[in-house]
């Protein structure tokens, strides 16, 4: 597999379950993002990682739980979730700011239905 | 914060037919990114472009950071163009900001 891929493409979940999103990127990059958009709304960033570090958190409601065992690797946990936060979620990857061509590249995104 | 304006919101042109999208900010930027969402979700990169001018087959952008723009044009357009058009700037460190996008429709 080559560029960003992410797992699974749709998902349906009740209020009271819990699901995990997965991202992995091939690309040899160091950083990581999780990006929200609903309808009609700009994306929005939710979570970066540097190096298996988080280095943002956009004041994401905590039934977000985000997890990066690697460089390669981001999950998106997800629990007691609300309608509210159906949506399309990105998973990006870039190399690290400062670096030369800090350009990010996107998976295929997740399109969740809360239920 | 840094804000990203685009304009126009909505476009629709006939095939064959060439547009120019435009991106505001309103302060300086390390880096833009322009993306094309297909119908599906998938955000493509078009340019990465933080100043300068670029071409890409049909497509071709420019940055003009002084003046705080960037323009992508679109010529002969194709259906396969229809979608939405993304800005994003990022003014340091990790925080990529987005625009509201232009939606295109190019009608057959």
């Amino acid at each position: 597999e080559t560029g960003v891929t992410q797992t699974p493409r749709h998902l349906v979940m009740g209020m009271t379950n819990k699901k995990s999103l997965k991202c992995e990127q091939h690309l040899g990059h160091n950083a990581m993002y999780w990006y929200k958009q609903s309808a009609k709304k700009p994306l929005e960033l939710m979570f970066v990682y540097n190096f298996k570090e988080q280095t943002e958190n956009n004041s994401v409601p905590s039934r977000f739980s985000p997890e990066c065992p690697n460089s390669s690797h981001l999950f998106l946990h997800l629990h007691t979730l609300q309608p509210e936060d159906s949506a399309l979620y990105l998973c990006a990857s870039s190399r690290s700011p400062g670096q030369d061509y800090y350009e990010q590249y996107f998976g295929p995104g997740t399109r969740l239905t809360v239920t | 914060g840094i804000q990203v304006e685009q304009s126009p919101p909505d476009l629709i042109l006939q095939e064959g037919a060439n547009s120019t999208l435009r991106c505001n900010f309103s302060d300086s930027v390390n880096n833009l990114q322009w993306f094309h969402q297909n119908p599906w979700g998938q955000l493509i990169n078009l340019f990465y472009i933080p100043s300068g001018t670029k071409q890409n087959g049909r497509l071709s952008a420019t940055t003009v950071a002084t003046e705080r723009y960037s323009l992508l044009y679109i010529s002969s357009s194709q259906t396969t163009d229809s979608g939405v058009y993304f800005c994003a700037v990022n003014t340091g460190g990790f925080k990529t900001i987005f625009g509201a996008g232009t939606r295109l429709f190019v009608k057959a």
